[in-house]
């Protein structure tokens, strides 16, 4: 199967603070999906993008698929973001597995 | 809709002990999978299952059993409680479009406690 790797690990912001999560996965990937676990261990669903951007209020998200990552962009952070932001792929040689990358922790302060 | 429902939200086995994780969807999805969360680590795929009827192992199946009656419905059995089991359990489902999976959408999720 393919490997995830998401950087930073961790990551502290203070509130206002713009940042970029990285995800790179090992082998093409035809379904990717960002998720956020709040701290009440709730996972939710962010971006189903397997290429291209979208965007969602100060969310946006970039799928490269050619050259195998995905980033996620979060503006003027607030403390409500806080939690665990996991990338998740599936390649095609794979029909049901989603391979989960072992996270970006985020801390927003005041 | 009610999405991905997951029973109960919280338990607490002791070695040895059987009991059965609850899973269901009303979004007539026909994928439907188990995932287990340990601290520090990303989701592990345990078992899936891609229509009713018809089901197979993930990454880390052992000691545990499942079985797909229905659309709606993937309970997962763990017949003998270890405490390497004790996780945090998430199940999802997703739609098929053109035979591959699209968007999964996960429950609240079990926290398991084997003592």
């Amino acid at each position: 199967g393919i490997q995830v790797e998401q950087s930073p690990p961790d990551l502290i912001l203070q509130e206002g603070a713009n940042s970029t999560l990285r995800c790179n996965f090992s082998d093409s990937v035809n379904n990717l999906q960002w998720f956020h676990q709040n701290p009440w261990g709730q996972l939710i669903n962010l971006f189903y993008i397997p290429s291209g951007t979208k965007q969602n209020g100060r969310l946006s998200a970039t799928t490269v698929a050619t050259e195998r990552y995905s980033l996620l962009y979060i503006s003027s952070s607030q403390t409500t973001d806080s939690g665990v932001y996991f990338c998740a792929g599936k390649n095609t040689g794979t029909a049901s597995k989603l391979t989960f990358g072992t996270g970006t922790r985020l801390q927003v302060t005041l | 809709n009610a999405g991905v429902t997951q029973t109960p939200k919280f338990q607490v086995l002791k070695t040895g002990q059987s009991m059965t994780l609850q899973c269901a969807q009303d979004m007539n999805h026909e994928y439907m999978s188990w995932y287990r969360q340990d601290p520090g680590m990303g989701l592990r795929l345990i078992h899936y299952s891609v229509g009713a009827g018809i089901t197979d192992q993930g990454e880390v199946p052992n000691g545990y059993n499942v079985s797909r009656s229905t659309t709606e419905d993937f309970p997962l059995r763990l017949l003998s409680a270890a405490p390497s089991q004790t996780s945090v359990y998430f199940c999802a489902s997703s739609r098929t479009y053109r035979g591959m999976n699209t968007e999964a959408f996960f429950g609240q999720g079990t926290r398991l406690t084997v003592v």
